[in-house]
Order: C-alpha cells, then structure tokens, then sequence
C-alpha cells in the first residue's frame, strides 16, 4: 500500500496568485500523477511526473500553468500559476503501486 | 476521445437491498476498470478493480465486466447507510502500462435510506 500526505489541505486564494502543493509518499514510485477535480465534475488528469525527466501533461493542460517538480522519488510538488476563480478545485495526488492506485487526501483550492 | 459514462443519480435505495451502479466506457481497447467511492469532502478510494470479463465479489460488493458490450457494474448487497456515497467508475487509459493513467465517470450518488 502507500500513503499519500498533501499539504495544504485546503486553502482560499487571491485571483492571480499561484500555489504551490506538495505530495509526499511513504515509499518510492516511479510515477505520480496529478488529477483535478472540478465542483461537480469527475477527476481529470492533469500530468505524470517522473523523476529526473519533465512532467508529461495531458490535452488542455500546460507547463506554464502547472509547473511539476519530481525532485526525488517520495514527492513531487505541482504549482498553480495565475489563478482564476475556475481554477477553483480539488487537486488529487496519485501513485500507482502494482495494479493499485491510491490518492492523497487532496488539496481544496478555492480562488477568490 | 476517450469517455466513461455513469447515471449520475441520485440512486435511492432502502437499507438492506441491491444498490446496482452501471459504467459504460467507449474504448474498446481499455483493459483495466476500477471502481472508487467518494465520501463527500474527502478523496477516492478503490474498493474494486476488474480485468477481465466475468464477475468478481468481494465481501459485500461484486464488480462485472463485459468487454463485448463495454459494460462495467457494481453491486452492492446488503446496502448500508455508510455505503451512501459517490461511486467513480475508472478505466486505464493508458495502454503502455501507466497504471496511473485513469479515465473517470462523473460518479452516481448512491443514498441508502435507513
């Protein structure tokens, strides 16, 4: 199994800031994957980050918006550039162990 | 475009009968199917994955699959308040081996009434 911490939990920001949320594992991975969760809507898949190699982003999603870093193998961090009120989210930090995929907790960004 | 469609509920069943949560998913090529389920203001949890066609039990819930039809189901017997929650049907999108890679449903809210 592993277990996935995410700071922060939860956090309220101003339009045209960027946050930045951290991810740590309790075991080495190769991959993480970063998912957002819209009010409403289903998980999407934001990125996979590696480590030692640029992040690999999914349609619609761009570096410039969500900066990754994958500086070891127990975490990862993802940044939220410029944000506007639809940035307004849950973002999931995921690992894949064998054929399981676990998630943090998330991060509950609400842009003001 | 990959897309994996769910009934979005609300699902009202009585305590004690067979909540049925339905998935459809448009890629043919998909190989791994998950089923998550999400308390209101907390994150998904796995509570089954399925691989191949047939069905698959798992203390009180059951997962189906059937590839021809591109149907995945879960049942859950003996439905209990705390089964009342937001069932995410998730497909593998990624055919080089990404476990991580998943294709979400909207979810179906699932209530069980005492």
């Amino acid at each position: 199994s592993a277990v996935i911490s995410q700071k922060p939990s939860r956090d309220i920001c101003q339009r045209g800031t960027s946050l930045t949320i951290q991810c740590q594992v309790d075991s080495q991975v190769t991959m993480m994957f970063w998912y957002r969760q819209q009010p409403g809507q289903s998980l999407t898949l934001i990125a996979t980050a590696n480590q030692g190699s640029e992040a690999t982003y999914e349609s619609g999603f761009v570096i410039d918006k969500f900066p990754i870093s994958r500086p070891n193998l127990t975490f990862s961090t993802l940044t939220v550039s410029n944000m506007s009120p639809e940035d307004s989210s849950i973002y999931l930090c995921s690992v894949a162990v064998g054929n399981t995929i676990y998630f943090g907790e998330g991060s509950w960004l609400t842009v003001v | 475009q990959k897309e994996v469609e769910q009934n979005s509920g609300p699902l009202s069943v009585p305590e004690g009968a067979i909540a049925s949560l339905n998935c459809t998913y448009s890629d043919r090529g998909s190989q791994s199917f998950f089923w998550y389920r999400q308390y209101s203001g907390k994150s998904p949890e796995l509570i089954m994955s399925i691989y191949s066609n047939g069905d698959k039990e798992d203390g009180r819930f059951t997962a189906q699959l059937n590839k021809a039809s591109q149907y995945v189901s879960l049942l859950i017997r003996d439905s209990q308040p705390s089964d009342s929650a937001t069932y995410l049907c998730a497909v593998n999108g990624d055919y080089g081996g990404s476990q991580g890679n998943l294709i979400f449903g909207k979810g179906t809210k699932l209530s069980v009434k005492p």
